[in-house]
């Protein structure tokens, strides 16, 4: 089991809908959860941060993290084709020191 | 602002040669990583160093070097390049253990 895991889509949304976005993770011990968004051909631009249990909101986006379940979830409200990308799960693994892991990355396609 | 840079930006190598990655950040971090992003397999962490002269292995070091002589530069050498190692490759800094990490522009990097 790769130690940070998501759905690899690709999820379809029309305009002006919320997505939403899962990503579980093995080891209970991580503190420091990350999602990133990709564009095709770019490198991973770091969209938000969160590091208690609860949600935390920053514009249209929403994380929401659940260290008991090992669960960490990115909504995007009023979703916007520009919001079309990869969404990269990052987690601060214990066997990886200090560096971040992702999982494979979930596709939005958001239509207008 | 110069961030984190990598070079070249796109290299075509045979099968067998050495060939280095180059990744210099402007930002005085502590924190290097590289990483290697391939189609079905998302981002698979190489090495990363938490200090100059300090380096460890990720998940898939197996046919890398890397070293770290100054904090600003982090060069990945494959040493006998093979077909396999065709990938982008991905340099990140970050300020902290398990802070959020900021990537360079990327590597295309074919070995035919």
């Amino acid at each position: 089991q790769k130690e940070v895991e998501q759905n690899s889509g690709p999820l379809s949304v029309p305009e002006g809908a919320i997505a939403s976005l899962n990503c579980t993770y093995s080891d209970r011990v991580s503190q420091s959860f990350f999602w990133y968004r990709q564009y095709s051909g770019k490198s991973p631009e770091l969209i938000m941060s969160i590091y208690s249990n609860g949600d935390k909101e920053d514009g249209r986006f929403t994380a929401q993290l659940n260290k008991a379940s090992q669960y960490v979830s990115l909504l995007i409200r009023d979703s916007q084709p520009s919001d079309s990308a990869t969404y990269l799960c990052a987690v601060n693994i214990r066997q990886a020191g200090t560096a971040l892991i992702f999982g494979k990355g979930t596709t939005l396609s958001v239509s207008s | 602002d110069a961030g984190i840079t990598q070079s070249p930006r796109y290299k075509i190598t045979e099968t067998g040669r050495q060939v280095t990655l180059m990744c210099h950040q402007t930002w005085s971090h502590s924190y290097m990583f590289w990483y290697r992003q391939d189609l079905g397999h998302g981002l698979r962490l190489i090495y990363y160093s938490a200090a100059a002269d300090i380096t460890d292995k990720g998940e898939v070091p197996d046919g890398y070097v890397v070293s770290r002589s100054k904090t600003e530069n982090f060069p990945l050498t494959l040493e006998s390049a093979t077909r396999s190692q065709t990938s982008v490759y991905f340099c990140a800094s970050s300020t902290g253990e398990g802070t959020e990490a900021f990537f360079g522009q990327g590597t295309r990097l074919t070995v035919v």
